[in-house]
């Protein structure tokens, strides 16, 4: 069966410091990743997908950067945090036919706090 | 004008009541729509999708009105377990993989 990890769960960050959350995927080959944001009182923002090693699509522009180094593994990183960074970060995978079932299948989140 | 809109709530209902909660969406190409749910602090998941003629899934029923543009989603006798945040989700036509999220409506089933 397949899953999904991400880590870390929770971290607090000084304004300015750098980002790394590392997300994986076990048990599909191939996946579509993605890297949503959810802030308190709002709903799932869409930050990157990526459909292959390498290819990379930004929604939004911001201070965030996304990398697929590896078919199955997903990186959210940032080289200087800023207060409005705070968040809960969820990655997620789909089959490539996303259409058929609309169905993601998200990780447990990492709930960031800058400070 | 948000995407994807619905009323954050929270609805607060006894255990046993029937609630329907609604849910508008801006883009006339919007291709496929679904419900996820998300507990406190959790991550989203598939509740069930939307289809065009309704669709029924033991207690949850969806409906579609693609000229009002609008979907819903009515809980049949509650229970506290299904507090949680109902999440509308649309896909639009041509829009690649990816979903658009509304902000959720919450539910509180109640003893």
């Amino acid at each position: 069966s397949q899953t999904i990890h991400q880590w870390p769960a929770t971290l607090v960050q000084p304004v300015g410091s750098p980002l790394s959350l590392e997300c994986t995927v076990e048990g599909t080959s191939n996946p579509n990743l993605y890297w949503y944001r959810q802030a308190a009182g709002r709903g799932l923002q869409l930050l990157f997908y990526s459909v292959g090693i390498g290819q990379i699509s930004s929604e939004v522009p911001q201070n965030l950067s996304a990398s697929r180094p590896q078919d199955r593994q997903f990186i959210l990183s940032s080289k200087k945090l800023l207060l409005s960074d705070s968040g809960f970060y969820l990655c997620a995978w789909s089959e490539l036919q996303l259409a058929n079932t609309g169905e993601l299948f998200f990780g447990e989140g990492s709930r960031l706090t800058v400070l | 004008r948000k995407e994807v809109e619905q009323d954050p709530g929270p609805f607060n209902v006894p255990e046993g009541a029937t609630v329907a909660f609604n849910c508008t969406y801006s883009n006339s190409a919007s291709q496929s729509f679904f419900w996820y749910r998300q507990d406190c602090r959790k991550e989203p998941k598939l509740l069930m999708s939307v289809y065009s003629s309704g669709n029924e899934d033991g207690r949850f029923t969806a409906q579609l009105n693609r000229a009002s543009q609008y979907i819903s989603l009515l809980i049949r006798d509650s229970k506290l377990s299904d507090s949680a945040t109902y999440l509308c989700v649309v896909k639009l036509t041509g829009g690649g993989n990816k979903l658009t999220f509304g902000t959720g409506t919450q539910l509180k089933v109640e003893l």
